[in-house]
This record gives structure tokens, sequence and C-alpha cells, in this order.
């Protein structure tokens, strides 16, 4: 299957700094990607969509201005996460898709642990 | 809400016995579905999906799912498990009335004894 590659994969931040953190489809270009949250023993909370080249679609409830997302080229989105607070410790997830129809499957990166302190 | 729910949030069971989790939707129209798992420490990988065709899926590892969709039901199956199927398995479902996000179900947990 496709790759999907995730930067970092555990990073440590301190209150009030930002955090940057990317994904990139490695093999394949990525009309679609998806940014997920996932607390510990609980499943993937969706928190926006991109299209490339387009503004990112928030889920309800996720603050845009805290989690900014671009995604400038077909292999690379990025997720800031700004002004980092101990509450936004978590495990995010990047998910890509090759094409913006339903038929076709979402290719996940690794994963980004993410601990404010 | 429109939603994907998972039956079980935990499952303990002996090896070689059978699995079955329970995954339903309530998404109206056109849906991909799709199963993951995700071992401890490691990052989400397909089982298996369904888009269209045989609603009878095979996947990886010996894992098959039946799509019903009078009952908007997509179960997950094997029918004799291995100390190395513990992990936690997501149901997800895309849905063209959802706007073609990925959704997904709670979780399940699922723990096999040797």
């Amino acid at each position: 299957g496709a790759v999907v590659s995730q930067h970092p994969s555990r990073v440590i931040c301190k209150s009030g700094t930002s955090v940057k953190i990317e994904c990139r489809s490695l093999d394949f270009q990525a009309t679609t990607m998806f940014w997920y949250r996932q607390f510990p023993k609980q499943s993937l909370m969706l928190m926006a969509t991109s299209n490339e080249g387009s503004k990112a679609t928030y889920e309800q409830g996720v603050e845009k201005d805290k989690f900014l997302i671009n995604h400038a080229s077909l292999t690379l989105s990025t997720l800031t996460v700004t002004s980092a607070h101990p509450e936004d410790s978590s495990f995010y997830i990047c998910s890509a898709r090759a094409f913006q129809g339903q038929n076709t499957e979402a290719f996940f990166g690794q994963g980004t642990r993410l601990t404010v302190v | 809400a429109q939603s994907v729910s998972q039956h079980n949030h935990h499952v303990i069971l002996s090896e070689a016995a059978s699995l079955e989790l329970g995954c339903n939707y309530s998404y109206g129209g056109t849906v991909n579905l799709f199963w993951y798992v995700q071992y401890p420490g490691q990052h989400l990988q397909l089982l298996l999906k369904y888009f269209s065709g045989d609603p009878l899926v095979k996947g990886i590892k010996g894992f098959e799912a039946e799509f019903i969709k009078s009952k908007f039901s997509f179960n997950l199956r094997k029918p004799s498990v291995q100390w190395s199927d513990t992990a936690e398995y997501f149901c997800a479902v895309n849905a063209k009335a959802a706007g073609n996000k990925l959704t997904f179900g709670g979780g399940t947990r699922v723990l096999v004894k040797p």
C-alpha cells in the first residue's frame, strides 16, 4: 500500500510554544488529508479535512486558530499546534487520500505523540 | 447524530476461539466501510474494506467482514484467533452523506489469552 510519513513521531514542548507536525505522502499525490486526534484508550476524532490548495474544513469544536492546517502541496500537509497547553497533549494522526471521491482508501501516518509540559 | 457504533468496548477470549465484532452506522446512501487494527504501540493498519460488490469481504490475517445494508452493519469476524490478534480494532465509514469524511467507531480492545 501507499506510504504516509508523519514527523516527528514524538515531541515534548513547553507550554505556550508552538509545534509543527508534518504529514507527507511518499509515493502518491494526496488530494485530501485528514488530521485526527486520539486520546488514550479512545477512538480517533477527526479534527479537520484539508484539500490541496484550499482552506481546511474543521470539525465542530476544533479551534481553527489553535490548530493551523496547511496543505500547500499534493504531498505535504502540516498541523501547527499554536500556544500549546498541557491539555493539547495527545496522539495526532494524519491520513491521506489520493482522490476527493469516495472510492479510494485513506492511508495513515505513524502518528505524533505530543506532550506539553 | 449520524455516527459509527461499535458495541463491544472490550473483548477477552482464548486462543482458537471465534471472534465477532459488531459495527453499525447511521448514514444513509452510499458508504464505504473499513476495519482497521492498531497493535500495541503501532499505527493503524487496514484489515479490509468494502466499496461495492460481494458484501462478504475477506481481509488480511484471516479476517472477514459482512456488509448487511438492511441492518446498516459491517461486522468483523475471525474463525480462530491467535494471541497475536491482541489489538484494538476500529470500524470506519466513509459516507457521501457525511461529506466523504472517514469517521471512526469507538474501537474495541481485544485481548486474546494464550
